[in-house]
């Protein structure tokens, strides 16, 4: 059974930094992976999709890396800004259904 | 982009009676959406897969008939709370994928979610 960690949990930086949050998933045999943003109260966000035979991809201030070997992708956020607050979630898509972490729940203080 | 629409999105009800809630996907076909349950600080827990013109498929643990789910067309799928519970009070969210395209390069986008508070 898949299962999907993120590290860190929270996460609290002064605006302008350079962010890079963690997720980690025990089978390689996916077929994606998503990064999502899930803003209080509300549904998910996709920001990012990174296909199996794919090893990053980028979206204005967002990146992404998949390494499936070591079971790992990262979400790097440039130039972080107090409208990045949010929590941010990767589902891991194996079995046409993504198992999904609890998340990093990001505050960007001005 | 790809738009999900969840309605509604925060519903009050007592103890015994029944809630509906639709998602549709507004821009494009769905065969399959996908029902969750969002608890506090904790991950999306899949419920049921939706298939259109066919029986969902429910997850290990939880109750179909409790948990009604219809997908009549390819671009709606409800969920009834039937007699709800105290216990059934959550943050319920649903997601599709487009059906056009392969599973590995369509991404899942989802609803704004349904606050449900049963008293």
């Amino acid at each position: 059974k898949q299962e999907v960690t993120q590290i860190p949990a929270a996460l609290s930086v002064p605006e302008g930094e350079n962010l890079v949050l963690n997720c980690s998933f025990t089978d390689s045999a996916i077929y994606n992976l998503q990064w999502f943003r899930q803003d209080p109260g509300k549904g998910l966000t996709s920001l990012l999709l990174i296909q199996s035979s794919q090893r990053e991809q980028t979206s204005g201030r967002l990146n992404a890396s998949l390494d499936k070997s070591s079971g790992r992708s990262t979400l790097y956020i440039a130039a972080s800004q107090p409208g990045d607050s949010a929590t941010y979630l990767c589902g891991a898509g194996g079995s046409y259904i993504p198992t999904f972490g609890r998340g990093t729940s990001l505050i960007v203080h001005p | 982009g790809a738009v999900v629409s969840q309605h509604p999105s925060r519903v009050i009800c007592k103890s015994g009676t029944s809630v509906k809630i639709e998602c549709r996907s507004l821009d494009f076909q769905a065969t399959t959406m996908f029902w969750y349950r969002q608890f506090p600080k904790k991950s999306l827990m899949l419920m049921a897969t939706s298939n259109e013109g066919s029986k969902a498929t429910y997850e290990q643990g939880v109750e179909k008939d409790k948990f009604l789910i219809n997908h009549a067309s390819l671009t709606l799928s409800t969920l009834t709370v039937t007699s709800a519970h105290p216990e059934d009070s959550s943050f319920y969210i649903c997601s599709a994928r487009d059906a056009v395209g392969g599973v590995e390069s369509s991404p899942l986008h989802f609803g704004n979610g349904t606050r449900l508070t049963v008293t």
